[in-house]
């Protein structure tokens, strides 16, 4: 079925750099897009979030990108900092459904000091 | 501000046994979903209601049961577990007026030997 994929499973960073994760989507009817960041035991953590009428929205120190025409959504992370370090998560809701959420893979982020 | 509140955290159990989840959602949120995440997986959708109704649902065994109170609180209801139903198992919240972004608990870990 459709689902929504991450590139990289890992990314590697300094602390203080900027952070890049990507994500392809496959599901076109799906309208809502949200980023989680999930630490080892816990709960995903909502991010941000964007819908597909926007191609861009910024939230503090992040920033989320959705470009339809490529189906692909990408979080920017400013000045990555240890407190990052965790796995993130992009999830598109389904195809336009209201109930569930799909999620991609997860890539672990690593914030060296 | 409150969060989704799940009990247990923890929970073992022997093959063949059943076990009951509970979910309390955020204040004023009607709709509540459950996800089943194993280790070193993405979350997957099992089911949700709205104003106590089923809403969608997604891969979740026939063994497994789930039904929202008129409190608004949920029970994800197991029976016959399998060594296979080990796995975190995540409620999240919404509410039409947050723009159904779902707000995740801390999942309980549900070990089955």
């Amino acid at each position: 079925g459709e689902s929504v994929g991450l590139h990289l499973p890992t990314l590697s960073v300094q602390e203080g750099d900027n952070s890049i994760i990507n994500c392809a989507y496959s599901n076109s009817a799906s309208d809502y897009f949200i980023w989680y960041k999930q630490e080892s035991g816990k709960g995903p953590q909502f991010i941000i979030d964007i819908r597909s009428n926007m191609d861009k929205r910024q939230g503090q120190r992040v920033t989320v990108l959705l470009n339809k025409t490529v189906k692909h959504l990408s979080l920017q992370i400013a000045a990555t900092q240890p407190g990052d370090s965790a796995v993130y998560f992009c999830a598109e809701n389904s195809g336009g459904s209201n109930y569930k959420l799909t999620f991609g893979k997860g890539t672990l982020l690593t914030v060296n000091p | 501000a409150a969060g989704v509140i799940q009990s247990p955290r923890h929970l073992i159990k022997e093959k063949r046994e059943t076990a009951t989840l509970k979910c309390y959602p955020i204040p004023r949120h009607d709709t509540v979903y459950w996800y089943q995440q194993g280790p070193g997986q993405d979350p997957q959708f099992l089911i949700s209601f709205y104003e106590k109704m089923q809403s969608d649902k997604g891969s979740i065994p026939d063994r497994f049961s789930a039904q929202q109170f008129s409190d608004y609180h949920s029970e994800l209801n197991m029976s016959s577990l399998e060594l296979g139903d080990s796995a975190l198992y995540f409620c999240a919240s919404s509410s039409d007026a947050g723009g159904n972004t779902q707000y995740f608990g801390p999942g309980t870990r549900l070990t089955v030997l």
